[in-house]
């Protein structure tokens, strides 16, 4: 089975504080996500990873950056927290090919509140 | 223009009754799949069923089928025979197959099922 794990499940930072939320893969995949979900809001993709050190912006890259330095590890940060990037944050992997059947997988989620 | 539409922002169901989660997707594109996840309160997100663009049967996955209405641009989901489990989000999803795009998945603001014993 595909297993997609974040390093942080919940967590509590203050405004202003630089955050780090950590996502490994151990399935090679060569993409890998990072989406936002709220209420009401969906899941709103802020940026992907297509191979190490590749990245692209997705639709709310604002406020946010990435890091890919290994093929299995995919970096969000957040380089100075606000209280509006309080939310559920997912963390996805996807194998390259075809698009039949090929679907992402996601990790647990981490809950971030910003003070 | 949002590309899935979930109008349903919650339904209910009884236990062992059937239930369709309403979903509309918007893409130029010929090729593309549609997909189902449910997302329990834990937080994780659970791949139920995938329907791509080409196949001219629905797709089914247990007690879950894809009502797929390619002219409507729809794709329902049918969860039969209801369980306490089922309670949770859903949301549909799409991937265009577009070279540039292609593994960007666009996401519905999803439903939420309840259960009723």
């Amino acid at each position: 089975d595909v297993k997609v794990t974040q390093s942080s499940r919940y967590l509590v930072k203050r405004t202003g504080e630089k955050v780090f939320l950590e996502c490994v893969q151990d399935m090679d995949h060569e993409n890998m996500f990072w989406y936002r979900q709220d209420p009401g809001l969906g899941l709103r993709l802020i940026y992907f990873s297509y191979d190490v050190k590749m990245k692209e912006k997705g639709d709310i890259p604002e406020g946010y950056s990435v890091s890919r330095e290994k093929k299995e590890r995919f970096s969000l940060i957040l380089e100075s927290a606000s209280t509006n990037q309080t939310s559920m944050y997912l963390c996805a992997s996807k194998g390259a090919g075809g698009i039949s059947g090929n679907t992402i997988y996601f990790g647990e989620g981490s809950w971030l509140t910003v003070v | 223009a949002q590309k899935i539409t979930q109008t349903q922002p919650g339904m209910f169901v009884q236990e062992k009754e059937a239930v369709t989660l309403d979903c509309t997707y918007d893409t130029s594109d010929q090729s593309y799949g549609l997909f189902w996840y449910k997302q329990p309160s834990s937080g994780e997100m659970i791949f139920l069923i995938y329907q791509g663009s080409y196949d001219e049967q629905n797709a089914t996955e247990g007690r879950y089928s894809l009502n797929f209405q390619k002219a409507r641009k729809s794709a329902n989901l049918v969860i039969s025979a209801s369980q306490l489990g089922d309670s949770a989000m859903y949301f549909c999803a799409m991937r265009e197959a577009t070279v540039f795009t292609g593994n960007q998945f666009y996401f519905g603001t999803g439903t939420s099922l309840t259960v009723i014993p």
